[in-house]
């Protein structure tokens, strides 16, 4: 089945301590990107990347890292996290920009 | 910069009646692409009907439609025979064509559906 994998699907953390999400697709995508959901906001882009090696930042890119060694890989790192980043998270790929994309299932991530 | 407005952020129907979802975007791109998104309390994100900007026809998926107006920049969402399993949270949705962003979705607020039985 063609979907996009996240984990954890819950996380509560303390503030400061380092975490990953991981994300990963199995359709071959090249694109991929990070979205921040929050309530009255909806969601936002933190980070993208266009292919392996090639990230840049979107618009809420503070306090969040990015890696794309694999094609298929795009986990998200926040190095020391903190209560304002608590959010719904969610990974998504794309083949092409007409069909839009495809979303993980999301991340309830809980900074205390 | 593009933004995505959806002025109503709750909205009730009764099961088996129509429904339409306002969204009105603000864009000086003339090649872009909209989409509307559907959020369950499960809270998986789901496609629900995609638009590309210069297609004049307006996009139909089984009992969903859109009223793509493009002059007045408006992308409304209209669900036919609503039933229980399409009360969710949607989000419209902008992407402008050739994106350098890798095709960044810009989202509105989102509106709160209710189907009742």
């Amino acid at each position: 089945e063609a979907q996009v994998t996240q984990n954890p699907r819950y996380l509560i953390t303390v503030t400061g301590k380092k975490l990953t999400v991981t994300c990963s697709q199995n359709m071959n995508h090249e694109y991929m990107s990070w979205y921040r959901q929050d309530p009255g906001l909806g969601l936002r882009q933190i980070y993208y990347s266009m292919n392996v090696e090639v990230t840049d930042k979107g618009d809420v890119p503070e306090g969040y890292k990015v890696s794309r060694k694999e094609k298929r890989n795009f986990p998200l790192i926040l190095e020391s996290p903190s209560p304002n980043q608590t959010s719904l998270y969610f990974c998504a790929s794309n083949f092409r920009q007409a069909y839009g994309y495809t979303f993980g299932s999301g991340t309830r991530l809980t900074v205390v | 910069a593009q933004t995505v407005t959806q002025s109503q952020p709750e909205m009730s129907v009764q099961e088996a009646e129509t429904v339409t979802l306002s969204c009105t975007y603000d864009t000086s791109e003339n090649n872009y692409y909209l989409f509307w998104y559907k959020q369950p309390p499960s809270r998986q994100m789901i496609l629900v009907i995609r638009q590309e900007a210069y297609k004049q026809q307006n996009a139909t998926e089984n009992r969903f439609s859109v009223n793509f107006q493009k002059a007045a920049k408006s992308f409304s969402l209209k669900i036919s025979d609503s039933q229980l399993g399409d009360t969710a949270m949607y989000f419209c949705a902008f992407m402008k064509q050739r994106d350098n962003q890798g095709g960044k979705l810009i989202f509105g607020q989102g509106t709160e559906l209710s189907v009742k039985p």
